[in-house]
């Protein structure tokens, strides 16, 4: 089974600061993604990054980089130059390559931003 | 393009009574997965559906249904509303649900408050 722990439930960060949002996962699986979605107040999902298992650089999105740590199993998402719309909760997940699988997600990280 | 669309975005309702929720997917996918999201169990998957047939389900009981059409309109039907119910009901789409590549794309969401 996949699990993914997203072990700070909030942050606080200061505005155009860089901020990093931690997820652990665990799979016995050798091929997998892993995700990060943004989600506002208002609820819709927001693809951020993806990163693939077998990916060796880091995978990066304008402000959004996965620092991508596959021993340690570890997906954490880094965001510089924090904005005020950047407050949000943050989720990672995950999914394997093989069949159809569905996203398996953590927790959440609330994060606020301050000016 | 157009994202996902999720109609109604909210819906409130009473014991004992059943509901629909529909999702349009970006045009072109013919993946759509529906995600329960409660403050306590978190984001849950449903099912997913893939030209027409159900390829994935996950661990809710039969009062939760659904369905996909030839233009991969999804709807999902929960019967017998329950308290326990009151969630937001997310839908994703994604070009055909396989490999790494393929991200699910999500819509804002219908919350569902029954009393």
């Amino acid at each position: 089974a996949q699990k993914i722990t997203q072990t700070q439930p909030g942050m606080f960060v200061q505005e155009k600061e860089a901020v990093t949002l931690d997820c652990t996962y665990d799979t016995s699986d050798q091929s997998y993604g892993l995700f990060w979605y943004k989600q506002p107040s208002s609820g819709e999902m927001i693809f951020l990054i993806y990163q693939g298992s077998y990916d060796e650089q880091n995978a990066t999105e304008g402000r959004y980089s996965l620092n991508f740590q596959k021993a340690r199993k570890s997906a954490n998402l880094v965001i510089s130059a924090s904005q005020l719309g950047d407050s949000a909760m943050y989720f990672c997940a995950m999914r394997r390559t093989s069949g159809n699988t569905p996203l398996v997600f953590g927790k959440g990280t609330r994060l606020s931003v301050i000016a | 393009k157009a994202g996902v669309t999720q109609t109604p975005r909210y819906l409130i309702k009473t014991r004992g009574q059943q509901v629909t929720l529909s999702c349009s997917p970006i045009s072109g996918h013919r993946s759509v997965s529906w995600y329960q999201q409660t403050p306590g169990q978190g984001l849950q998957f449903l099912f997913e559906y893939f030209s027409e047939t159900q390829r994935n389900k996950g661990n809710f009981p039969g009062r939760f249904s659904g369905r996909q059409f030839s233009n991969s309109r999804s709807e999902m039907n929960v019967s017998t509303l329950e308290l326990g119910d009151s969630a937001l009901y997310l839908c994703a789409s994604s070009l055909e649900g396989r490999g790494l590549i393929d991200t699910q794309y999500f819509g804002p969401g219908t919350r569902l408050t029954v009393l």
